[in-house]
């Protein structure tokens, strides 16, 4: 398998600019996780799916970003208006949930999007 | 107070002495423990589970668990250059697969 994808790698925008980030799971995943990293705030989970539905969203900074999942292949984050402070590295995870614990509920991380708002 | 808390380091070692890397979480349920390394502009990678008490090795890594103190530690054997990162301690407590991820513990490795 090809791993988790993500696209763009890098996005470089400017405040008020609306930007999408993309992530494709590993086949047979369930579950998709989106995580921010920054220097101050280190690895923050912002939104999870299981089976294409949202679980939790407590994580969503505010109104302005925005996730969807519409098919088990396919995950967006959109951020509309994007501002300086969003100027992180986005990763998108997938994992399986076996049933218990073990090491099929492991996340594999995608490479990343590097977003820079200007 | 948080999650899962770890020294943020840096923890400086010369190269082929024992790095012990060291995580302690707050819910008692927590059910599976995880290491990550990170190295520099690159994406997490697993490098241990466990979710049972005691120990697991794997090659030069050694998970350790006890529940009962709520803390899990890494042990890197013969540390090389190369296994300079940020390490970061993942706890799945059981709700619908989500992680508790500490800050990381930056990792050198001094030749």
């Amino acid at each position: 398998d090809a791993g988790v994808i993500q696209s763009p790698r890098h996005e470089v925008t400017e405040m008020g600019q609306e930007v999408t980030l993309r992530c494709k799971p590993i086949s047979g995943h369930d579950y998709l996780f989106w995580y921010r990293q920054t220097m101050m705030r280190g690895l923050e989970l912002l939104i999870y799916f299981n089976n294409n539905v949202p679980i939790d969203d407590s994580g969503m900074p505010e109104d302005r970003f925005s996730a969807k999942m519409p098919n088990a292949s396919f995950s967006t984050l959109k951020i509309q208006p994007s501002e300086p402070r969003d100027s992180a590295v986005y990763f998108c995870a997938s994992s399986f949930l076996a049933g218990g614990p073990s090491s099929t509920d492991t996340q594999y991380f995608g490479p990343g999007t590097r977003l820079t708002v200007l | 107070q948080k999650e899962v808390e770890q020294n943020s380091g840096p923890l400086s070692v010369p190269e082929g002495a024992i790095a012990s890397l060291n995580c302690t979480y707050s819910d008692r349920g927590s059910q599976s423990f995880f290491w990550y390394r990170q190295y520099s502009g690159k994406s997490p990678e697993l490098i241990m589970f466990i979710y049972s008490n005691g120990d697991k090795e794997d090659g030069r890594f050694t998970a350790q668990l006890n529940k009962a103190s709520q803390y899990v530690s890494l042990l890197i054997r013969d540390s090389q250059p190369s296994d300079s990162a940020t390490y970061l301690c993942a706890v799945n407590r059981g709700d619908f697969n989500k992680f508790y991820f500490g800050s990381g513990t930056k990792l050198n490795v001094k030749p």
